[in-house]
């Protein structure tokens, strides 16, 4: 089975802080994702990456950064994090050539 | 603009009887479309899928629907079980170039089946 593992279930920051948050699959896939669910948005795409060291932009990438120097980790970094950003926040892979996602537990953000 | 609609965000059915979630996409280059499914504080799993040159998937007690021309596809739940309640989002794949594929959700529609 396809594991997605993000590094915390739950975090509570302050505005300001820095947050990382981390993402590992053990599938050998290629695409890693990031998302964020919002009640009433969906799920909304903020970074991708085809392949180590490369990223792209997602529909919402303001205030995000992303890192990925290994081909199973991909971490979202929020440089100075804003309660506007508390949100639940979901790590998916897929292989290439495919369309289906793997995704993550998700990770709770609540920024006060 | 969004490209993928899900236009109910809530839908009540009687446990045993047939549960129908509707989607909307207008992107023409969408060729292979996905169900998720997701429980209150998990991340979403796949449910079933379909590609652009079928009109019909079935797995079990799931079965989904696509009408190119209308650009419409639809999940049914039959029987439906107080299992099945869950968020169900709807999603599109295009090919988005670097032999990979990006999907394009929608807002999903929160399903209640009731005992």
């Amino acid at each position: 089975d396809v594991k997605v593992t993000q590094s915390s279930r739950y975090l509570v920051k302050r505005t300001g802080e820095k947050v990382f948050l981390e993402c590992v699959q053990d599938m050998d896939h290629e695409n890693m994702f990031w998302y964020r669910q919002d009640p009433g948005l969906g799920l909304r795409l903020i970074y991708f990456s085809y392949d180590v060291k490369m990223k792209e932009k997602g529909d919402i990438p303001e205030g995000y950064s992303v890192s990925r120097e290994k081909k199973e980790r991909f971490s979202l970094i929020l440089e100075s994090a804003s309660t506007n950003q508390t949100s639940m926040y979901l790590c998916a892979s897929s292989l290439r050539n495919t369309g289906e996602l793997f995704f993550g537990e998700g990770s709770r953000l609540t920024v006060l | 603009d969004q490209q993928v609609k899900q236009n109910s965000p809530s839908l009540s059915v009687q446990e045993g009887r047939i549960s129908i979630l509707n989607c909307d996409y207008t992107n023409s280059m969408f060729d292979y479309f996905l169900w998720y499914k997701k429980y209150p504080a998990e991340g979403p799993t796949f449910l079933i899928s379909i590609s652009s040159i079928k009109d019909k998937n079935e797995d079990g007690r799931f079965t989904v629907f696509l009408n190119k021309s209308a650009k419409h596809l639809s999940l049914h739940i039959v029987p439906s079980q107080p299992g099945d309640s869950a968020v169900y989002f709807c999603a599109a794949s295009a090919y988005s170039g670097a032999g990979s594929y990006q999907l394009t959700f929608g807002k999903g529609t929160k399903l209640s089946v009731i005992p």
